[in-house]
């Protein structure tokens, strides 16, 4: 059973529009979020974290949201690139110490 | 900037073979990890070790050992290589966390895609 669930495998969204990737959880005991993008050919990279006590953290473009009542986080890219165009990874890890991946969304930003 | 090396980018080997992918980093992080990736599973932790000498069975152990000899070098290893164990290894490290392994961002490498014949 999934504990982290990406639904969306795919989305495609123009450049310059905002991108917004979800990610649903069921433990409630996940206190730690992470988004990780990853390029064809390359291992995944870190791109922004959130902590449970947090219900936003923002990074130039890269704004993540947890809604913890929901189990809900999302990921925002504004304005999307075509530089953007990746898989996106979102993590969760508790207090059992184990990073919980989910399966990833494939973002496709158009010219 | 933070450098997580693996050997090889692809490799071919016989069911049976023994196999061995290294990786290596260069930020004298605490933690080691080996994840394999496969579609529709996702990445999934098989080992990891954070301290030399010292590792721990991940999700996904069976068939696999690993070693940890030196701080920044963290070896997978194959005892005797079969067809399901074809996959893309990706090999990460971080600093240690307080409290929680992952609170540090893995810093992964670009990954070894094994195929077992």
């Amino acid at each position: 059973d999934q504990q982290v669930k990406q639904n969306s495998p795919s989305l495609s969204v123009q450049e310059g529009r905002i991108s917004i990737l979800n990610c649903d959880y069921t433990n409630s005991m996940f206190d730690y979020f992470l988004w990780y993008k990853k390029y064809p050919a390359e291992g995944p990279t870190f791109l922004i974290s959130i902590s449970s006590i947090k219900d936003k953290n923002e990074d130039g473009r890269f704004t993540v949201f947890l809604n913890k009542s929901a189990k809900h986080l999302s990921l925002h890219i504004v304005p999307s690139q075509p530089g953007d165009s990746a898989v996106y990874f979102c993590a969760a890890s508790g207090n059992n110490r184990k990073l919980i991946w989910g399966l990833g969304t494939s973002l496709a930003v158009n010219p | 900037d933070v450098k997580v090396t693996q050997s090889s980018r692809y490799l071919v080997k016989r069911t049976g073979e023994k196999v061995f992918l290294e990786c290596v980093q260069d930020m004298d992080h605490e933690n080691m990890f080996w994840y394999r990736q496969d579609p529709g599973l996702g990445l999934r932790l098989i080992y990891f070790s954070y301290d030399v000498k010292m590792k721990e069975k991940g999700d996904i152990p069976e068939g696999y050992s690993v070693s940890r000899e030196k701080k920044e070098r963290f070896s997978l290893i194959l005892e005797s290589a079969s067809t399901n164990q074809t996959s893309m290894y990706l090999c990460a490290s971080n600093l240690r966390g307080e409290v929680n392994p992952y609170n540090s961002p893995l810093h992964f490498g670009n990954g070894t895609r094994l195929t077992v014949t």
